[in-house]
């Protein structure tokens, strides 16, 4: 799987947008960009994943470059419990299972 | 209700004791994993099953087997623990054929004195 590269952590005022970037300049064709979350001693969580095209669901939107080399996660009103560390990451969706391959990811902090 | 759930959450014991954590996931998938995160917040994959076939096996030592009786469960069986096997582990599943997304659980904080 690709490696990825992200900000160790970012700050992000309530209320406001948060735009998380990771770059993956090795990322393959056949190769998904998926993000997690960890909050504070809980499970990782899933929030959303995306192979070219922009996505969005309730939590998130994520944005793909053209060329794939990277992307950007946007909380678009972060809150208080949005403080975690983010962590994106890429893998190919073959095979009966997907190694997911975390790094160090984005500790996300959002203030008053 | 819970869709994966382990237990037990928090476990200390001694060293060279064996113990198990145990993992149910009630979301129909066919795949389960254990991930093992350290004191220095890796998270690395251990091992996956697939429909009760090993699939994955990292290099982990032998004295971690991991059961599946079902494809619902995986339990986490480790002989002759010791000091570094100290970690938080996280059981997940995923689905094949549903984008392979991969559901973790809360963890089990293993810690070993």
């Amino acid at each position: 799987d690709a490696k990825t590269t992200q900000p160790p952590s970012m700050d992000c005022a309530e209320g406001r947008a948060a735009n998380l970037p990771c770059n993956h300049s090795t990322i393959s064709g056949n190769e998904y960009v998926y993000w997690y979350r960890q909050i504070h001693s809980q499970g990782p969580q899933y929030i959303i994943h995306g192979l070219k095209n922009n996505e969005t669901n309730e939590m998130a939107s994520l944005i793909i470059t053209e060329d794939r080399k990277s992307s950007t996660l946007i909380l678009p009103h972060a809150t208080l419990r949005d403080t975690a560390v983010y962590y994106c990451i890429v893998r190919a969706n073959t095979g009966t299972a997907s190694k997911l391959t975390f790094g160090t990811g984005t500790r996300l902090q959002v203030t008053l | 209700d819970t869709a994966v759930s382990q237990t037990p959450k928090y476990l200390v014991t001694q060293m060279g004791n064996d113990k198990s954590i145990k993992c149910e996931q009630n979301l129909g998938h066919d795949t389960m994993y254990w991930y093992k995160q350290d004191s220095k917040k890796f998270l690395k994959i251990m091992f996956s099953y697939n429909n009760k076939e090993l699939i994955i096996n990292e290099t982990v030592p032998n004295r971690f087997s991991p059961k599946s009786p079902d494809k619902a469960h995986l339990n986490l069986h480790i002989n002759s623990l010791e000091l570094g096997d100290s970690a938080v582990y996280f059981c997940a599943s995923s689905q094949v054929f549903s984008g392979n997304t991969i559901y973790f659980g809360e963890g089990s904080w293993l810690t070993v004195v």
